[in-house]
């Protein structure tokens, strides 16, 4: 299996900063990683997909990069909204395997 | 609007079974391979499997493989996950996804808790 290492577990940020998160593949996965959103209440978000495509309806102060093994999100000018865990997913091969998560908390 | 709603969770005994469903609308279900993933107490996201737009094709994960069946009826619009002898770290919510290049609509999912 592949195995995706996600950090930092935790991130503290203030509305206005950009935060980046980091998701490592323990081998090549192309571009094929996807960015998601959990909040509380509601169905997890897709928020990137194929690396660095923006799924419709994600803000633009969202952006990923990387491909191979590592991958980062990045939020721009950060907005209460976006409070939330994330994860990354590699769909490069079965068995579809996540990263640990994220919880980017408001500083 | 897509909408996926999972049920059939609850408190389930060791070693026992659990049908749960996943009802879709807003898309053509039928176009479309589904999966499920499930997530535990400790917030780790597990795949589980997935299945081929006319339910031909099945895939999952190796660890669940022998336990879990994933199908599907198309005239229903609606998504099974089969789970046998259910343990202890089946406890999770299971979610059910529409998969596009990557999943892009999770359900809100359903509970299940295995206690004796």
């Amino acid at each position: 299996d592949v195995q995706m290492t996600q950090s930092p577990s935790y991130l503290a940020a203030s509305p206005g900063e950009s935060v980046s998160i980091s998701c490592k593949a323990s081998k090549s996965i192309s571009n094929n990683l996807a960015w998601y959103q959990e909040k509380p209440g509601k169905a997890n978000k897709l928020l990137i997909h194929s690396g660095s495509t923006l799924q419709s309806g994600t803000p633009s102060r969202f952006s990923g990069s990387g491909s191979g093994t590592d991958f980062t999100l990045t939020i721009r000018s950060l907005e209460f909204e976006d409070f939330a865990v994330y994860y990354c997913q590699q769909y490069n091969e079965y068995p579809l395997t996540f990263g640990s998560g994220t919880k980017l908390e408001i500083k | 609007e897509v909408q996926l709603v999972e049920s059939g969770g609850g408190l389930v005994q060791p070693g026992a079974s659990l049908k749960l469903s996943c009802v879709a609308s807003g898309f053509t279900f039928s176009d479309y391979w589904m999966s499920w993933v499930r997530q535990t107490p400790g917030k780790t996201m597990e795949w589980i499997g997935d299945i081929k737009y006319d339910g031909s094709y099945t895939n999952y994960a190796p660890s669940l493989k022998n336990r879990f069946t994933i199908s599907r009826d198309n005239a229903k619009s609606t998504l099974y996950l089969q789970m046998s002898n259910v343990r202890s770290e089946d406890t999770a919510t299971y979610y059910c996804t529409r998969e596009r290049v990557a999943p892009d609509y999770w359900g809100q999912g359903v509970m299940v808790t295995v206690s004796s």
